[in-house]
C-alpha cells in the first residue's frame, strides 16, 4: 500500500499568515492527490483534486502543487474558519490511503 | 443539490452485524462510484471500501475483506455497507462519499455527515 506522510503533524499560526503543509508519498503517484479540510462536527470538505485543481466554491487562498511523490497545500492568508485538520489522500491505486492529518491551530 | 444521508450506526457486540445505508439525491447515482470512509475516535481518516457506478466492481481495505460487503441499489439511489463479524477496532464514524469525475484522477467530492458504529460488549 502507498503510504502518505504529512508534515508537520500540527502547527500554530496567526490569522493572515501564509502556511504550507507537505504530503510525501512512499512511491510515485503522478498527480493523483486530493486535499481535504476537516472541522469538528462536520464531514471532510474537498479543497483540491488532481494535486492542484481547486474545487468549485473553495476560496482562492487555497492552492496545491506537486507531482510524483512530493505535494504541498498552501493557504495564502489564514482566516479564522481555516483552523481545522487537513488531510491528503492518494488515488493512484487501492487502497486509497490518507495522510495522518495536520492540525492547524490558532496562535 | 447533492445530498448524502448516512444511517444505520449503533452499538453492537463483538461478532455482531450492522448494515449502514446512504440515501442520496441530486445527482445521477447510477453513473457514479461511491465509497465508505471511517474515522475511529481520536484517529485520522481511513478509506474502507469503494464500488463502481454499476456495482460490478468492489474494493476493500485489507482489514475488512471477507467481513464487509459494499453494494448499491441504483433503483433506490442508496449505498450500503453490510458489516459482519464486527470487532472493537471497527468502532468509528462511517461516512459515505461520492466519487468526483471532473479531473484526470478520482477524488471524493461529497461526504455524508457520518454514522457512528460502536463495537463493544
Amino acid at each position: 500500500a502507498i503510504q502518505l506522510t504529512q508534515s508537520p503533524s500540527s502547527l500554530s499560526a496567526s490569522v493572515g499568515a501564509r502556511v504550507t503543509i507537505t504530503c510525501r508519498a512512499s512511491q510515485g503517484i503522478s498527480g493523483a492527490l486530493a486535499w481535504y479540510q476537516h472541522r469538528p462536527g462536520e464531514p471532510p470538505k474537498l479543497l483540491i483534486y488532481d494535486a492542484s485543481r481547486l474545487e468549485v466554491g473553495v476560496p482562492s487562498r487555497f492552492s496545491g502543487s506537486g507531482s510524483g511523490t512530493d505535494f504541498t497545500l498552501t493557504i495564502g492568508s489564514l482566516q479564522p474558519e481555516d483552523f481545522a485538520i487537513y488531510y491528503c489522500q492518494q488515488f493512484n491505486s487501492y487502497p486509497y490511503t490518507f495522510g495522518q492529518g495536520t492540525k492547524l491551530e490558532i496562535k | 443539490e447533492v445530498q448524502l444521508l448516512d444511517s444505520g450506526g449503533g452499538l453492537v457486540q463483538p461478532g455482531g452485524s450492522l448494515r449502514l445505508s446512504c440515501a442520496t439525491s441530486g445527482f445521477a447515482f447510477e453513473t457514479y462510484a461511491m465509497s465508505w470512509v471511517r474515522q475511529a475516535p481520536g484517529k485520522g481518516l481511513e478509506w474502507v471500501s469503494s464500488i463502481s457506478g454499476n456495482g460490478a466492481s468492489t474494493y476493500y481495505t485489507d482489514s475488512v475483506k471477507g467481513r464487509f460487503t459494499i453494494s448499491k441499489d441504483n433503483s433506490r439511489n442508496t449505498l450500503y455497507l453490510q458489516m459482519n463479524r464486527l470487532r472493537a477496532e471497527d468502532t468509528a464514524t462511517y461516512h459515505c462519499t461520492k466519487v468526483g469525475l471532473a479531473g484526470d484522477w478520482l477524488y471524493f467530492d461529497y461526504w455524508g455527515q457520518g454514522t457512528l458504529v460502536t463495537v463493544s460488549s
